[in-house]
C-alpha cells in the first residue's frame, strides 16, 4: 500500500488531454512539494516534474504540474504516442524523514 | 555529464545480506549540495525509497526497512554503497541509486539500475 494515491490507469487519444492525480496527507504533499517520475518501459525513472510545477530541461511544455493542499495532479495538454508511460508522484513525508510515493499511474494512448 | 553506476552480485541467498555499490563519476558525493540515495522496485510493482546519505555520514532511512539497512559512503572511491540484511524473496527487485539535490527537486539522476534475486 502506498502512502500517496494515484489512479493505476490512464488513457487519451492523441491531442487529448489528460490529468494523473495524486493524494497525500498534511505530512507530505500538505507540507512539500511534489515530485513527477516518468519511467518508459524498461528504463529508469526519470524526473520529469519538481518543485510541484517545474520542469527540467528537456521535458515538453506540453506537460505540466499543480499542487493544492494535500493534492496534486500531472497533465498533459496534448497526448502523443511518446508519452506511453508510467507516472509516479512522490514527496518528501515530515513524519516518516523519507521519500514516499504513489503506487503508478499507466498511462496508454489509445 | 553526470552519471551513477551500480554494481554488485545479481543472486542473494535467503537470510542473507544483499551488498550494493553506487559509483559516482562526474560529480562527487563529498559535495555538500547532496544527498545520495537508493531506491527499489519489486518485478511489475512500483518504487520504494530504501534511504539517503549526506557525504557526512548522515542518513535517512525508509522505517519500514531500518532494522535491516545500512548505507555508507566512501569519499576516497567516490562511492556510496547498501547493505540490507536478513533478505527474503521479498526483496527481489531492481536497484536504484540516485542523486537527490533537495526535498523539492527530487532525485534528478538515477542510475540505470541492477536486478538483485533473492533465491536458493
Amino acid at each position: 500500500q502506498s502512502v500517496l494515491t494515484q489512479p493505476p490507469s490512464a488513457s487519451g487519444t492523441p491531442g487529448q488531454r489528460v490529468t494523473i492525480s495524486c493524494s497525500g496527507t498534511r505530512s507530505n504533499i500538505g507540507s512539500n512539494a511534489v515530485n513527477w517520475y516518468q519511467q518508459l518501459p524498461g528504463t529508469a525513472p526519470k524526473l520529469f516534474i519538481h518543485s510541484s510545477n517545474q520542469r527540467p530541461s528537456g521535458v515538453p511544455d506540453r506537460f505540466s504540474g499543480s499542487k493544492s493542499g494535500t493534492s496534486a495532479s500531472l497533465a498533459t495538454s496534448g497526448l502523443q504516442s511518446e508519452d506511453e508511460a508510467d507516472y509516479y508522484c512522490a514527496a518528501w513525508d515530515d513524519s516518516l524523514n523519507a521519500w514516499v510515493f504513489g503506487g503508478g499511474t499507466k498511462l496508454t494512448v489509445l | 555529464q553526470v552519471r551513477l553506476q551500480e554494481s554488485g552480485p545479481g543472486l542473494v541467498k535467503p537470510s542473507g545480506t544483499l551488498s550494493l555499490t553506487c559509483t559516482v563519476s562526474g560529480d562527487s558525493v563529498s559535495s555538500s549540495s547532496y544527498y545520495w540515495g537508493w531506491l527499489r522496485q519489486p518485478p511489475g510493482k512500483g518504487l520504494e525509497f530504501i534511504g539517503t546519505i549526506y557525504y557526512t555520514g548522515n542518513t535517512f532511512y525508509n522505517p519500514s526497512l531500518r532494522s535491516r539497512v545500512t548505507i555508507s559512503v566512501d569519499t576516497s572511491m567516490n562511492q556510496f554503497s547498501l547493505r540490507l540484511s536478513s533478505v527474503t524473496a521479498a526483496d527481489t527487485a531492481m536497484y536504484y541509486c540516485a542523486r537527490e539535490i533537495s526535498s523539492d527537486v527530487g532525485l534528478d539522476v538515477w542510475g540505470q539500475g541492477t536486478t538483485v534475486s533473492v533465491s536458493s
